[in-house]
């Protein structure tokens, strides 16, 4: 069975510190990973994936995820954040064999304070 | 180019009708999904299309669900007798043949389903 968990339901971060969305996984084998933004009233926006080879992953608008596999996890960053950064961030799973949907974590809604 | 397109953005519906969905996918793309998000939570499956056929079907909640895709195009979701349960955000995702299973996913903007 695949899980996401995405432990924060609200991140808040000053415009311009780093900022750091966590997520972790379950799955019964080797997963694909993703990070998808969604703005108010837009549907899911693909920021990045992680399949194979390196770890850090860098995807759209400066984002970049670690894939860390003895922690199950895979936390997006970027390192310095900006005002549009506002929105709900979902992480998901789907394992290399098996199923071909995305399976989603709860969200994370990250705030960026001017 | 032209994105995944859903119609239409709301459909307000009584309890007990019959509804259907549509989603355009972007062309040339061979794999369609369907996914229901209901408030505070990510995305759900609900089926998958691998051209014309239903690959899995696995996310359907029960048999008031089909969904159907005749041309291995454009896609409808229908549900029958409506309930105050099915009241979410229906989105359709689309990409490009799943053989490479890490093609990812580009979703629509969404259907909002209130079921009155």
């Amino acid at each position: 069975a695949q899980s996401v968990a995405q432990p924060e339901d609200q991140v808040n971060v000053a415009e311009g510190n780093p900022l750091t969305v966590k997520c972790t996984y379950s799955v019964s084998g080797n997963p694909y990973l993703f990070w998808y933004v969604q703005y108010p009233n837009r549907g899911l926006q693909f920021l990045l994936k992680y399949i194979t080879g390196d770890n850090l992953v860098k995807g759209s608008y400066g984002f970049e995820a670690e894939f860390n596999k003895s922690q199950t996890s895979f936390h997006l960053k970027k390192p310095s954040a900006l005002v549009s950064d506002s929105a709900l961030y979902f992480c998901a799973v789907r394992e290399k064999t098996g199923a071909n949907n995305l399976f989603f974590g709860t969200g994370t809604r990250l705030t960026v304070i001017p | 180019g032209a994105g995944v397109s859903q119609t239409p953005s709301n459909k307000v519906t009584e309890k007990g009708k019959y509804v259907e969905l549509r989603c355009d996918p972007i062309s040339g793309h061979t794999a369609l999904y369907w996914y229901r998000q209901s408030l505070g939570q990510g995305p759900e499956f609900l089926i998958y299309f691998q051209g014309t056929g239903a690959a899995d079907d696995s996310g359907l909640p029960n048999d008031r669900f089909f969904a159907v895709r005749p041309e291995g195009s454009v896609s409808t979701l229908k549900i029958q007798r409506t309930e105050r349960g099915d009241s979410a955000v229906y989105l359709c995702a689309s990409s490009l043949t799943s053989g490479s299973s890490y093609n990812e996913q580009f979703f629509g903007p969404g259907t909002r389903l209130t079921v009155l």
